[in-house]
């Protein structure tokens, strides 16, 4: 199984300021994809914002993008002008290309936005 | 379009009861997959599926039975629950192959063991 480390279990931010989400992974393959899932206290996975390995582009969604770095195995998330519904459990998450196509979740940040 | 629905949404066993977690989805989806989310631990892969009559295990299979009989349907089993199976379950599914393609989440159910 792939390991996917998200090492800061808790992260605050001040409403309309800027934060960045660590993620990284381990993996012995060429070809991959990478995602950040968002969980409101609601349940719901939302998904935030999606990589692939083969492109060095780094990817955005309007104030959510990536930091990707492939050789550091590195997917951090930044979160642009934080609002107060950005408030939740955040998931990095890895899928294999290959045989079976599992995806595999880190522990999760929870992101509080303070007003 | 319903996407992935689980049932139930909550559910209380007694040590040593067995259940089953529905989990449909209706986008013909081949890759349909199990999670079990604890606090601190992020989601573990349970089982997963890659097509109708074909299961493998993930990360944490112990105590858990799967079967995919059609395209739609992924039921997870537990077949003499443990409090240590006391957790939020999600039932998920994706296109094969799709790449990039994200995982459709249903709406989770939260277990817990007495």
């Amino acid at each position: 199984a792939q390991t996917v480390t998200q090492s800061q279990p808790e992260m605050s931010v001040q409403e309309a300021e800027t934060v960045t989400l660590s993620c990284t992974y381990d993996t012995s393959e060429s070809d991959y994809y990478l995602f950040w899932y968002k969980q409101p206290p609601s349940r719901q996975m939302i998904l935030v914002i999606r990589q692939e390995a083969y492109k060095q582009q780094n990817a955005t969604e309007n104030r959510f993008s990536v930091n990707f770095q492939k050789a550091a195995k590195s997917f951090s998330l930044k979160i642009s002008d934080s609002q107060l519904g950005d408030a939740a459990m955040y998931f990095c998450a890895y899928r294999s290309a290959g045989t079976g196509n599992q995806f595999y979740f880190g522990t999760g940040t929870s992101l509080t936005v303070i007003p | 379009n319903a996407g992935v629905t689980q049932t139930p949404k909550f559910q209380v066993l007694k040590t040593g009861q067995s259940m089953t977690l529905q989990c449909a989805q209706d986008m013909n989806h081949e890759y349909m997959s199990w999670y079990r989310q604890d606090p601190g631990m992020g989601l573990r892969l349970i089982h997963y599926s890659v097509g109708a009559g074909i299961t493998d295990q993930g990360e944490v299979p112990n105590g858990y039975n799967v079967s995919r009989s059609t395209t739609e349907d992924f039921p997870l089993r537990l077949l003499s629950a443990a409090p240590s199976q006391t957790s939020v379950y999600f039932c998920a599914s994706s296109p094969r192959g799709g790449g990039n393609e994200k995982l459709f989440f249903g709406s989770g159910t939260q277990l817990s063991v007495l």
